[in-house]
Formats: C-alpha cells, sequence, structure tokens
C-alpha cells in the first residue's frame, strides 16, 4: 500500500523557520495537502496542492515540492504554531487518498 | 457557511452495531464528496473511504473495506459510517470532511465522533 513517510518530530524556536518534509513515490504526479492539528480540535487545512494557502492562513506557511518530496516551511515560527502536521496525498492511480503519520512541531 | 455536524459520542459493547451520521449544510451536499477519516488515540489520521451523495459511489480504503459501510442520504443531506459488529480497536476518534471538487484536499471537517467500544 502508498505511504507517505514525516519525520515524527520537528523542534524550533520562536522566530525561527521549521521545516516539516513529506516524502512518496507518487509525489511527483499527485498534489500534496498539509494539516495543521491542535489538541482536541478537528484537523485545520493549511496548504493546498504543493503550495497554495487558503484564505485565512496565516503567511508564514507555505508549502513547495521537488520530486519525491514536498515541504511544509513555517517562517517566524510562533508558539501558537505548536500542533501535529500531516500531509495527505493521493496514489498513482488517484484512487485512495493517504495521509502521513504526522510530525509534531515543538516551539521551544 | 458551509458546515459539517456529527452525531454525538457513543459508548457501545463489543459485537453492538452502530450508525455515526455527518449533516452537511450551507453548500450543495450531493455534489460533494464526503469521506471519513480515523484518528485512533494518541495516533494519526487514517482515510476511510468515501461517498459521492448524488449518486452514492463509494470508495474503501483497502484497511477499511469490509470493515465499515458508508452511506449516504441527499434527501436529508447526511452520510453516514456504519459497524455491524464493533471490535475495541474501533475506539477512535471519527471525522467526517467535504472533498473539494477537482482536487483531493479536505478543507471542511465535522467536530468528530468519538467511539468508545468497551466491555
Amino acid at each position: 500500500s502508498y505511504e507517505l513517510t514525516q519525520p515524527p518530530s520537528v523542534s524550533v524556536s520562536p522566530g525561527q523557520t521549521a521545516r516539516i518534509t513529506c516524502s512518496g513515490d507518487a509525489l511527483p504526479k499527485q498534489y500534496a495537502y498539509w494539516y495543521q492539528q491542535k489538541p482536541g480540535l478537528a484537523p485545520v487545512l493549511v496548504i493546498y496542492k504543493d503550495s497554495e494557502r487558503p484564505s485565512g492562513i496565516p503567511e508564514r506557511f507555505s508549502g513547495s515540492s521537488s520530486g519525491t518530496t514536498v515541504t511544509l516551511t513555517i517562517s517566524g515560527v510562533q508558539a501558537e504554531d505548536e500542533a501535529d502536521y500531516y500531509c495527505q496525498s493521493a496514489d498513482s492511480s488517484d484512487t485512495y487518498v493517504v495521509f502521513g503519520g504526522g510530525t509534531k512541531l515543538t516551539v521551544l | 457557511e458551509v458546515q459539517l455536524v456529527q452525531s454525538g459520542a457513543e459508548v457501545k459493547k463489543p459485537g453492538e452495531s452502530l450508525k455515526i451520521s455527518c449533516k452537511g449544510s450551507g453548500y450543495s451536499f450531493p455534489t460533494y464528496w464526503i469521506g471519513w477519516v480515523r484518528q485512533m488515540p494518541g495516533k494519526g489520521l487514517e482515510w476511510m473511504g468515501i461517498i459521492y451523495p448524488g449518486d452514492s459511489d463509494t470508495r474503501y480504503s483497502p484497511s477499511f473495506q469490509g470493515q465499515v459501510t458508508i452511506s449516504a442520504d441527499k434527501s436529508i443531506n447526511t452520510a453516514y459510517l456504519q459497524w455491524s459488529s464493533l471490535k475495541a480497536s474501533d475506539t477512535a476518534m471519527y471525522y467526517c470532511v467535504r472533498r473539494s471538487n477537482g482536487y483531493n484536499s479536505y478543507a471542511y471537517w465535522g467536530q468528530g465522533t468519538l467511539v468508545t467500544v468497551s466491555s
């Protein structure tokens, strides 16, 4: 079955830049999406179609893609950005959706 | 305003059946795919499957095929997730999600339904 691989954790100090990667064989052919989930809440879409930002999402959130890896970048990290982040995409046939295992972002 | 409102928390015993619901409002319910996502306690998100309420076309993740049934009633703008025989391992938060038209993202999520299965 198709899998997306994320690092389990990333730590940064406030004001620094956090980068969270997500790897998958079908990513050159399929868009990636990123979700932020804070404790006790439903996930929120923060990036769609690799690099587009939904309305209401701060500009410090950005996405990029290179080959089989996509990256969520949070510039000027704030304490409120501490959360779990999940990438999501589809398999090469566009039949099945898959989520990455999630990355816990800790703001030191 | 698009909203997905899910039914309330459930506590069930192993072997019991269950059907939880997700009511959409603020948009044309039949014309957007509705999916279900599982999150086991302390774990990540798992895509279970999806249904197009307009014609009930349904797709399941291989991991959930045969384990659950996804359905929808477009006349009342409601999607369902059901189990015929619950197991303790079905204990989880379940979210319904609305797929964006044209691409595979989920901008709208229900508030979640916590299902607890315990003897």
